[in-house]
């Protein structure tokens, strides 16, 4: 079946560690998008790749970095996670954006220490 | 950017009851989009509106997008615990060409 696959589910890091989650696809989507979201609270666009054009949110922290080597895949890199980083980390694909919905993997839930 | 206000945050309500939850904009939406997250899990897309005045259902939900194009709802229609979950909108302006989500409407259904 065509998916998401987010990988690790669930990511440990130490305060100011760096750490790499990491997402696949199979629907050959264009379009790939990463969210955080905290209890109780909506998912938060942190930027897309189109193709190979990325777009950064204006409120998404320089801390938040990504890579999309291919289509297939794309990486969220947080460079020294803090407390306040500890959320859960959605991956999500579409063909095309705008009128287009949004498939979601299952999540990296991030624990800070 | 563009913003989309959801309400109720909340709703308890007892299985066979119905279900109600609604998005705002103050400004014309291009489309609006509905998901649903159960608990402990991720976001599943349910429908897209993109006409004014469009509704369209899916067995016990309806679904409607208003004349102007500036507010949405969801409507269950007798609840099952298997409605337990978080109902997202997702909106975007005509102009701006993005969509956000609503804060979400988080629905108990006790048995």
């Amino acid at each position: 079946d065509a998916m998401v696959i987010q990988n690790p589910r669930y990511q440990v890091t130490q305060f100011g560690k760096p750490v790499t989650l990491s997402c696949s696809q199979t629907l050959n989507h264009n379009v790939m998008y990463w969210y955080q979201q905290k209890s109780s609270q909506a998912p938060k666009l942190l930027f897309h790749y189109y193709d190979k054009d990325f777009n950064n949110e204006a409120d998404t922290p320089d801390n938040f970095q990504s890579r999309r080597p291919n289509t297939s895949f794309c990486f969220l890199d947080i460079r020294s996670p803090g407390l306040g980083d500890a959320a859960m980390y959605l991956c999500a694909t579409s063909f095309g954006r705008v009128l287009r919905e949004q498939y979601f993997g299952p999540g990296t839930r991030l624990t800070v220490t | 950017g563009q913003q989309v206000m959801q309400i109720p945050q909340y709703q308890h309500v007892q299985e066979g009851e119905d279900f109600t939850t609604y998005c705002n904009s103050s400004t014309t939406l291009s489309n609006i989009q509905w998901y649903k997250q159960r608990p402990g899990g991720h976001p599943v897309f349910l429908i897209q509106l993109v006409k004014s005045g469009e509704v369209k259902k899916q067995k016990r939900l309806t679904f409607q997008f208003g004349e102007a194009k500036k507010n949405s709802s969801l409507h269950i229609t007798a609840t099952q615990t298997t409605d337990v979950g978080t109902y997202f909108c997702r909106g975007g302006g005509t102009s701006y060409g993005k969509l956000t989500f609503g804060q979400g409407t988080i629905l108990t259904v006790h048995p």
